[in-house]
C-alpha cells in the first residue's frame, strides 16, 4: 500500500543550524511530493513541490527514488520557520493525495 | 473574499446523532476533499471528489458520508456509525491543472459528548 513516513515527530535545533526533516514513501509508480506547512494559528499550505524544483523560504527538496526519500532541508533555521511540516505524496495521475504524520520543528533562540 | 469556508468551527454532538460539517469553496476548483487530523496520525483523507456528482472514498471513509451536487460544496456528514467522530476535519480543494497543490480552510473542530 502507498504511504508516507516521517521518523520525527519532533525536530528541535537551535537557531542558524542546518535542518533536515526527513520523508520516505513507498509507491511503485511515479510518485509526486510535496511539503506542506502549518505555521501557528494559520491554514496548512503547500511549501513545495519536487516538479517546480525551487527554493521556498530558504528550504529545499530533492526527490530521490532509488531511496524512496524527499527530505526538506535548509541550511541555517530561523525562529519563524517553526511549524509543522506535512510530506504528502501523489501518485500517477490521480487526484489523490496521502500524507505523512508530519514533524514539528521548533528552532530555538 | 476567495477561499474555502468550513462552518462550523466547533460543533459538540451527543453520541448516536449525524452531523453534517459544510465546505463551501470560490475558487472554482474541481477536485475537493475532507481530510481528517489527529494528533500524532497526521491527515487522513476521508472523501474526495474530483468532479461534481462524483466522489471517491479515501483511507477512511467508513462511517463518513459527502455529496457533491454543485462545484462549489462539498459536504461532509459525520454518521452514528463512526466509532471515534471526536477530530479535526479539514476541507481542501485543488485545481485540474495543478492536482495536489491543496488549498485548506480553516477547520472544523467535532466533540462528541
Amino acid at each position: 500500500a502507498q504511504r508516507v513516513t516521517q521518523p520525527e515527530k519532533l525536530l528541535s535545533v537551535f537557531k542558524g543550524a542546518p535542518v533536515e526533516l526527513k520523508c520516505n514513501y513507498s509507491y511503485s509508480g511515479s510518485p509526486e511530493l510535496f511539503w506542506y506547512v502549518q505555521y501557528s494559528r494559520q491554514r496548512l499550505q503547500l511549501l513545495l513541490r519536487h516538479i517546480s524544483r525551487e527554493s521556498i523560504k530558504g528550504f529545499t527538496a530533492d526527490l530521490n527514488k532509488g531511496e524512496t526519500s524527499f527530505h526538506l532541508k535548509k541550511p541555517f533555521a530561523q525562529e519563524e520557520d517553526s511549524a509543522m511540516y506535512y510530506c504528502a505524496l501523489r501518485m500517477d495521475s490521480s487526484y489523490k493525495l496521502i500524507f505523512g504524520s508530519g514533524t514539528r520543528l521548533l528552532v530555538r533562540p | 473574499d476567495g477561499g474555502i469556508t468550513q462552518s462550523p468551527k466547533y460543533l459538540f454532538r451527543k453520541e448516536g446523532q449525524n452531523v453534517t460539517l459544510s465546505c463551501e469553496q470560490n475558487l472554482n476548483h474541481d477536485a475537493m476533499y475532507w481530510y481528517r487530523q489527529d494528533p500524532g496520525q497526521g491527515l487522513r483523507l476521508i472523501y474526495y471528489s474530483q468532479i461534481v456528482n462524483d466522489f471517491q472514498k479515501g483511507d477512511i471513509a467508513e462511517g463518513y458520508s459527502v455529496s457533491r451536487e454543485k462545484k462549489e460544496s462539498f459536504p461532509l456528514t459525520v454518521t452514528s456509525a463512526q466509532k471515534n467522530p471526536t477530530a479535526f476535519y479539514l476541507c481542501a480543494s485543488s485545481p485540474v491543472a495543478a492536482r495536489g497543490e491543496l488549498f485548506f480552510g480553516e477547520g472544523s473542530r467535532l466533540t462528541v459528548l
